[in-house]
């Protein structure tokens, strides 16, 4: 059976870092391309980024709102997988989940608060 | 970005009645492997997402087949046959053909 489970998150100031973590099982990990899907309060979902798989060349890509202050890696060797979120701002805040694939599979989630 | 576009974004329906959400994207979601990556998800209150139907009209494992997922190009449904009392939550689209990836904005299904 598959499991994602996120931790990591927290109470943070505006400008301030964090870094998301999500330990998977039950599937083959590093074969997996892997992304992080947010949920603001009371809102809809909203695609973060993804990580292809090393075999796919590992590369990534960010949505917009998050370009160039999150950063999304991978340890295989630990099946787990990461969000570095930089410079964070209040709308920033939102329940984090880590996906499988396209949506396959879904973490609880973790939430991040960013307030002062 | 490609826009995805569900109505309606409230559905209050009666227990054993079918329901119906519809979904749009502002582009075609055919893939150049000739693929549509039109993806359907269920949230029920406070739970986390889970996907039901993938490529347009395949359910996931453990789905019930009173759901089922039609549609092509740009125009796109999600059918539940009769409705139970567990089907209660918020249900998105999502295209995976394009990046970014995008979810439509979510409707609520409720019990009348």
């Amino acid at each position: 059976e598959v499991h994602l489970v996120e931790s990591g998150g927290g109470l943070v100031k505006p400008g301030g870092s964090l870094r998301l973590s999500c330990a998977a099982s039950g599937f083959t990990f590093s074969h997996a391309w892997m992304s992080w899907v947010r949920q603001a309060p009371g809102k809809g979902l909203e695609w973060v980024g993804r990580i292809k798989s090393k075999p796919d060349d590992g590369t990534t890509d960010y949505a917009e709102p998050v370009k160039g202050r999150f950063t999304i890696s991978r340890d295989d060797s630990k099946s787990t997988l990461y969000l570095q979120m930089n410079s964070l701002k209040t709308e920033d805040t939102a329940v984090y989940y880590c996906t499988s694939g396209q949506g396959d599979d879904w973490g609880q989630g973790t939430l991040v608060t960013v307030s002062s | 970005d490609v826009v995805m576009t569900q109505s309606p974004l409230s559905l209050p329906v009666t227990l054993g009645q079918p329901a119906s959400i519809s979904c749009r994207s502002s582009q075609s979601l055919v893939y150049s492997d000739g693929n549509i990556y039109l993806n359907w998800f269920q949230q029920r209150p406070g739970q986390s997402p889970r996907r039901l139907i993938y490529k347009v009209s395949n359910r996931d494992s453990g789905v019930p087949d009173r759901f089922s997922g039609s549609g092509s190009g740009t125009d796109f449904t999600l059918k539940i046959n009769r409705v139970e009392a567990e089907d209660v939550g918020v249900y998105y689209c999502m295209q995976a053909t394009h990046w970014p990836r995008t979810f439509g904005q979510g409707t609520k299904v409720e019990i009348k």
